[in-house]
C-alpha cells in the first residue's frame, strides 16, 4: 500500500512568486487535506478537497487556492508570496464518511517553502 | 472556537523513566482524539486515536491515551521511555461534525539514554 506523497520536498521562492505544490493520496483515499505548520507549531488547517471540491477552508486568505484531480491527487497553490509563508506544507489524506466527516487523516512528509 | 492546549512545550526524561504528556481542548459536543508523533527527520504519524467504546485506547510502541469526558481531557502516556521515542508529539482534535483537525502546538520529547 503506498501512503501519501508529496513534492517537490524543498522549494525556495521571492516574495511575490507563485508556487504549486503536489500530493498523492493513499491508495483507497479520496479526500484531501492541506495544513501548513510553521516552524514551532502544530500544523494549522487550510482547506480540504472531497470529490474535486473545496469542501472546508481554515483562517487563509483566497490566494491559497487548491484543486483536487479525478485520481484524488491534489495541488496547493500559494499567489503573491509572502515572507510568513514560509513553513512545512502538510497534506493528509483520508477516507470520507457519512456527512461531513472524515476518517484518519494520514499525512504526507510535508513541502519545506522558503520565501526570501 | 475549537482549540487544543498541549501544557509540556518540552520534556527531558532518562530512559525507563514514565511518561505522561497532558493534552486538553475546548468543545462542547463529540470529538475525536489523536495523537500524533513526529520523529526527526520523519513524517506525522498516527500513534494512537480514539473514536468511541473504550476511553483508555493503546497505540504503537507502547503508548497509550486515556480520554476523560469530564475534564477535556486525552494524555498520553507510556510507563518506560526508550531513547527512540525522542520526538515531537501532537495531540489533535477533530470535531465529529467537522471535516479538519485541530493540533495542539507540540511536545518535544528529548529521552537520555
Amino acid at each position: 500500500e503506498t501512503g501519501v506523497t508529496q513534492s517537490p520536498t524543498h522549494l525556495i521562492k521571492t516574495r511575490g512568486q507563485q508556487v504549486t505544490l503536489r500530493c498523492s493520496s493513499q491508495s483507497g483515499h479520496n479526500t484531501v487535506s492541506w495544513y501548513q505548520q510553521a516552524l514551532g507549531q502544530g500544523p494549522q488547517f487550510i482547506f480540504q478537497y472531497y470529490r474535486e471540491e473545496e469542501n472546508g477552508r481554515g483562517n487563509f486568505p483566497p490566494r491559497f487556492s487548491g484543486l483536487q484531480f479525478p485520481n484524488y491527487s491534489s495541488e496547493l497553490n500559494v499567489n503573491a508570496l509572502e515572507l510568513d509563508d514560509s513553513a512545512l506544507y502538510l497534506c493528509a489524506s483520508s477516507v470520507r464518511l457519512a456527512g461531513l466527516r472524515t476518517d484518519t487523516q494520514y499525512f504526507g512528509p510535508g513541502t519545506r517553502l522558503t520565501v526570501l | 472556537a475549537q482549540s487544543v492546549s498541549q501544557h509540556n512545550h518540552h520534556v527531558i526524561l532518562s530512559e525507563a523513566a514514565s511518561l505522561e504528556l497532558g493534552c486538553n481542548y475546548s468543545y462542547g459536543g463529540t470529538v475525536n482524539l489523536f495523537w500524533y508523533v513526529q520523529y526527526p527527520g520523519q513524517h506525522l504519524q498516527l500513534l494512537l486515536k480514539y473514536f468511541s467504546g473504550d476511553p483508555l485506547v493503546k497505540g504503537i510502541k507502547g503508548f497509550e491515551a486515556e480520554f476523560i469526558k469530564s475534564k477535556f481531557s486525552f494524555n498520553l502516556r507510556k510507563p518506560s521511555v526508550q531513547w527512540s521515542d525522542t520526538a515531537e508529539y501532537f495531540c489533535a482534535v477533530n470535531a465529529r461534525s467537522s471535516y479538519k483537525l485541530i493540533f495542539g502546538s507540540g511536545t518535544r520529547l528529548l529521552v537520555r539514554p
